[in-house]
């Protein structure tokens, strides 16, 4: 079956620091790669989003990079704030699997960043 | 910006009682779904619902979970006989094409608390 494997957290850092937070999947179809952000007391937030393999998805200075050699869909930002402080979660959709393309997360990774 | 709303924000309920869980998903969509996070843990399928009728659903979805779109606008999640472990974070999402753009929006959740 699917599945996705985040690294752990908590991940501290300085802001203005190099962020990278690894994920790497499982999939027995063709899938789409998202990362979903999670701000304290909220919901779920679509981040970015790749649908095949070597596209790089971005936002708000976000990217990650669908690499299907690696099996990896890693996150990176050059300069993170203070603002971004949450959990961050890898998650993909198996377009040929059927059903209603379900989400397949992982565990989160949660972000610190201190000034 | 259209949104996934859901009430309550926070349902405590006692073992055994029936509780129901609602969302309104964003008006245009076609796809809806439920997630569910334990504390600490990762977010989990639940079900998919799409026509009128469930599209796909997990083996957590067992006798116990059912799901209705009552009218044009609501979708809920209703739990029979609760268990304390049924305790976690409930989300909705809607997705607004059959196929082709895999995007769900979420909502900001539903805190079930069993005791």
């Amino acid at each position: 079956g699917n599945s996705v494997t985040q690294m752990e957290g908590p991940v501290t850092l300085s802001e203005e620091a190099f962020l990278t937070i690894n994920c790497t999947y499982t999939a027995t179809g063709y899938p789409s790669l998202f990362w979903y952000v999670q701000y304290p007391g909220e919901g779920l937030q679509l981040l970015l989003k790749a649908t095949k393999a070597d596209d790089k998805g971005s936002n708000k200075g976000f990217e990650a990079t669908y690499r299907k050699e690696t099996t990896s869909f890693h996150l990176e930002k050059g300069s993170v704030q203070v603002s971004d402080s949450a959990v961050y979660f890898c998650a993909l959709s198996d377009r040929f699997t059927g059903g209603g393309n379900k989400l397949t997360f992982g565990t989160g990774t949660q972000l610190k960043v201190e000034l | 910006e259209p949104e996934v709303t859901q009430t309550p924000s926070h349902q405590v309920t006692q073992m055994g009682q029936e509780v129901i869980l609602r969302c309104v998903p964003i008006s245009n969509h076609l796809y809806f779904y439920w997630y569910r996070q334990i504390l600490g843990q990762k977010v989990e399928f639940l079900v998919s619902f799409y026509n009128n009728e469930i599209s796909e659903k997990s083996e957590i979805f067992d006798d116990q979970f059912s799901v209705e779109r009552p009218d044009g606008s609501n979708f809920t999640l209703k739990i029979r006989s609760t268990k304390l472990e049924d305790s976690a974070m409930y989300f909705c999402a809607s997705r607004r094409l059959a196929g082709g753009n895999y995007e769900q929006y979420f909502g900001p959740g539903t805190r079930l608390t069993v005791t």
